[in-house]
């Protein structure tokens, strides 16, 4: 199956700070999420982006597809940011989603 | 617009009996997907529903089987309850019309005990 690997494993920034957080997968898929979830348990959609560049707000992410990697940057970083953020992928658009093992953000104050 | 909700938020379970968990998918989404989170792990597929059939299923026992109802609802059954099923379960809906990807509810935390 296809396996998705997700740098760094954890991270510690100080509020304001920026940081980009890295997601390599090892086949073709037409499905790729990033999820933050939140200290409560809730996986929130952050962009769905297969391929190409999306921003929101102070977050933005970019997939190059052919070289199966996604990358998630997080500028002027809040406390409100801090919680586990995952890579999730599919091979088809509504194929089950396998999620990396996520990125652990710390946001101090 | 409501969300995928989820229902109960937290139960407590014995070790042996049968669990059932509740999942209403996003307004316009007719697939549903259930994943297990343990505690520190990404989220695990369960299965998938649409037009009320399993139309894919992770490496999961039998002990787990779902339902999907006329209205897209769907339940999770959980039989003979093991000390190792405690974790978060997550639904997840998505339109197979539409694309754009999964939106998760925000699960139910089950502990056997």
């Amino acid at each position: 199956g296809i396996q998705v690997e997700q740098s760094p494993p954890d991270l510690i920034l100080q509020e304001g700070a920026n940081s980009t957080l890295r997601c390599n997968f090892s086949d073709s898929v037409n499905n790729l999420q990033w999820f933050h979830q939140n200290p409560w348990g809730q996986l929130i959609n952050l962009f769905y982006i297969p391929s190409g560049t999306k921003q929101n707000g102070r977050l933005s992410a970019t997939t190059v597809a052919t070289e199966r990697y996604s990358l998630l940057y997080i500028s002027s970083s809040q406390t409100t940011d801090s919680g586990v953020y995952f890579c999730a992928v599919a091979r088809g658009s509504q194929g089950n989603l396998i999620f990396g093992k996520g990125t652990k953000l710390s946001v101090k104050p | 617009d409501a969300g995928v909700t989820q229902s109960p938020t937290h139960l407590i379970k014995t070790r042996g009996q049968q669990v059932t968990l509740r999942c209403s998918p996003k307004s316009g989404h007719d697939t549903v997907s259930w994943y297990q989170q343990a505690l520190g792990q990404g989220p695990q597929f369960i299965f998938q529903y649409y037009e009320e059939e399993e139309r894919q299923r992770g490496n999961f026992p039998d002990r787990f089987s779902g339902h999907q109802f006329p209205n897209y609802s769907s339940e999770l059954n959980v039989n003979a309850l093991l000390l190792g099923d405690s974790a978060l379960y997550l639904c997840a809906s998505s339109s197979r019309q539409v694309g754009y990807g999964y939106t998760f509810g925000s699960g139910t935390r089950l502990t056997v005990v």
